[in-house]
């Protein structure tokens, strides 16, 4: 049982490429976030799901999509990267069973230069 | 909107001193969860409160929620070096989503 997985774990971007982070989880959790989380910041929600199909936006999700084709699988996409999206990334899940207590993944730290 | 704040930001103390961080909602919250991060790593849920004035504890962990439900802390007894971290507090928000505080830093000198 591996919980949250996340790739790749390091990723250096130039100004105005895309790429997509990629977040696995096999706890069969509905509920899936994305988190942003600058050095020495707290958590920002960036986008968020409670099922496959249904995705919704959080605090600060301008620059970034997300799609939730899986109950598994909760990809974060950032298109035209910015360097004020250098950060860490976090994903997590939750269920309600439990109190939406949310798992991490082990993040995928992100320069854009 | 929902704000949850904590204080202090960053604390260093000797080991074996005590810690206490301190966690403050500007609305009631029908819950509060507690995370602890490890530097470099990413958080870790450690425990949820539910109840009003309820009290519970981890080994040297002892976690409060306030008989107002607006207030949380968290202390520590007799730190060791494998309590440095960040811990966070979180309150519930829209039933489904957490609204994080900024975190305090524990650095343990020994």
């Amino acid at each position: 049982n591996a919980g949250v997985t996340q790739t790749p774990k390091f990723r250096i971007l130039k100004i105005g490429q895309s790429m997509t982070l990629q977040c696995t989880q096999d706890m069969n959790h509905n509920y899936m976030y994305w988190y942003r989380q600058d050095p020495g910041m707290g958590l920002k929600l960036i986008y968020y799901s409670v099922g496959a199909g249904i995705t919704d936006k959080g605090e600060v999700p301008n620059g970034y999509n997300v799609s939730r084709s899986t109950t598994e699988d909760f990809p974060l996409r950032l298109e035209l990267a910015a360097p004020s999206q250098t950060s860490v990334y976090f994903c997590a899940a939750s269920q309600k069973r439990t109190g939406y207590e949310q798992y991490f993944g082990p993040g995928t730290r992100l320069t854009v230069t | 909107g929902q704000q949850v704040m904590q204080i202090p930001q960053y604390q260093h103390v000797q080991e074996g001193e005590d810690f206490t961080t301190y966690c403050n909602s500007s609305t009631t919250l029908s819950n509060i969860q507690w995370y602890k991060q490890r530097p470099g790593g990413h958080p870790v849920f450690l425990i949820q409160l539910v109840k009003s004035g309820e009290v519970k504890k981890q080994k040297r962990l002892t976690f409060q929620f306030g008989e107002a439900k607006k207030n949380s802390s968290l202390h520590i007894t007799a730190t060791q070096t494998t309590d440095v971290g960040t811990y966070f507090c979180a309150g519930p928000k829209d039933g489904n989503k957490l609204v994080f505080g900024a975190g305090t830093i524990l650095r343990v000198k020994s």
